[in-house]
């Protein structure tokens, strides 16, 4: 058992940059989600898959974040145009769909806009 | 709305020391209700969770947490601390049906050696 990768494990970029992250789940885990989580918070939910279907997105999500899971193993995480509120912690988690409430946590990408 | 309070930002306590966290929770129904730790560069890791039955409920390293209906409680307890128990400790609420989690904002436990 690997765990939950998440990769980079930390970003810099300018304000205005594209950046993607990637997430790989423990393998025979259908459901992966995304979560953010800034300084001194909790992580907010972002958005989850079941194999390749995107099923539910928070209206944290906006225009500028796309996630795929094309597969329905790996997942990305874009975000276009950078700003320096997108600076945090992005984790990824994946279940079982059996047992979606125990969700298991990689070690998150940090990422800072300058 | 769901949400979820931890009134204690940060506690320092004795290695040796008992220990307890508070959570409180907002929720329409019955809630499923979980404690994770967070140790630095790690991921969040699932200490115990709360679905039904007992309402004492025993989880990993130790760690024990009771659910209290009339309080709106999950409260967090360990009898003995150990220095690796330093960590961030985040509660959660989520629907039993749903994926949308509500966390916490965590508390920092600090260990005196």
């Amino acid at each position: 058992d690997t765990g939950v990768s998440q990769n980079p494990r930390h970003k810099i970029t300018k304000r205005g940059q594209n950046v993607t992250f990637r997430c790989d789940p423990i393998s025979e885990h259908n459901r992966l989600y995304w979560y953010r989580q800034t300084l001194g918070q909790g992580p907010e939910f972002l958005t989850y898959f079941q194999n390749e279907a995107q099923l539910e997105k928070s209206r944290l999500l906006s225009d500028r974040f796309s996630a795929e899971r094309p597969k329905g193993s790996f997942s990305t995480l874009e975000i276009q145009r950078t700003e320096q509120g997108d600076s945090a912690m992005y984790l990824c988690a994946s279940s079982l769909a059996a047992h979606y409430n125990e969700q298991f946590f990689g070690p998150g990408t940090r990422l800072t806009v300058l | 709305a769901q949400s979820v309070t931890q009134p204690d930002i940060h506690i320092t306590v004795s290695e040796g020391a008992s220990l307890e966290l508070r959570c409180n929770y907002s929720y329409g129904a019955t809630p499923y209700l979980f404690w994770y730790v967070q140790s630095p560069g790690q991921g969040l890791q699932l200490l115990l969770k709360y679905f039904s039955g007992d309402t004492l409920v025993q989880g990993i390293k130790g760690f024990e947490a009771e659910f209290k209906r009339s309080q709106s409680s999950f409260n967090l307890r360990k009898p003995s601390v150990h220095w690796s128990d330093a960590a961030e400790y985040f509660c959660a609420v989520g629907p039993p049906y749903g994926q949308n989690f509500v966390f916490g904002p965590g508390t920092r436990l600090s260990v005196l050696p």
